[in-house]
């Protein structure tokens, strides 16, 4: 099976822009979460979603938003970037039944850099 | 999800078994101990789980005392590959939520 893929991998972008970063699952896999890594925080989650539908969120202001297509694919964005929101977006896939809150798939990460 | 405590660092020889430690005093009954690991610029990656019994795969071990107020996980034999962190989280198994909150973990260093 393919894994998680991201992209994409490297993204500049400019305070005040917003960005749209793009997952794909694990075929077969309904859930998608999304976490941010930084130095300073470390890895925060940030949403998930299950059959397009958010499921449960983290802690982040409204300027980051998602949504999963009826493929399972999922996008986040930020909105009106600000120079702490330069991290690492991590994306999870999961099969996403009860009881497999372990089987958690990480993709490579897009590096955001806000300047 | 109850709080874990692992070492900020711990150095192993290549070849010879890592143990890592965690803490989890407040662990509830139904609440897992898992163990993912994060090589530098790589997402997390899954290495094991377990309630109350001992566990083994093809990566590791994890030992889990009687009380379940601690574990630990055994790298049997630690290659320069496994230099990496690793997160001990304990966590609900059912339900819906897949969210992992992710401690500060432990940098583990494979010297050779």
């Amino acid at each position: 099976k393919a894994g998680v893929t991201q992209t994409p991998r490297y993204l500049i972008k400019t305070r005040g822009q917003q960005v749209t970063l793009s997952c794909s699952p694990i075929s077969g896999h309904r859930s998608v979460s999304w976490y941010q890594q930084t130095p300073g925080q470390g890895l925060q989650f940030l949403f998930e979603y299950f059959s397009e539908t958010q499921r449960n969120k983290g802690n982040f202001p409204g300027r980051f938003s998602g949504r999963q297509f009826s493929n399972s694919r999922s996008e986040m964005n930020v909105s009106t970037l600000e120079l702490g929101d330069s991290a690492l977006y991590l994306c999870a896939s999961s099969p996403g039944r009860s009881g497999t809150a372990y089987e958690q798939y990480f993709g490579p990460g897009t590096r955001l850099t806000v300047t | 999800d109850a709080k874990t405590t692992q070492p900020t660092s711990m150095d192993c020889a290549e070849g010879r078994a890592a143990n890592l430690p965690c803490n989890h005093s407040t662990i509830s009954g139904n609440e897992y101990v898992y163990w993912y690991r994060q090589i530098h610029s790589q997402g997390p990656q899954y290495i094991i789980h377990g309630l109350k019994n001992n566990e083994t795969n093809e990566m590791a071990s994890l030992i889990i005392t009687e009380d379940r107020k601690s574990s630990t996980l055994i790298l049997p034999h630690a290659t320069l590959r496994d230099t990496a962190v690793y997160y001990c989280i304990v966590r609900v198994d059912s339900g819906s939520a897949r969210q992992l909150t992710f401690g500060s973990g432990t940098q583990l260093t494979v010297l050779p």
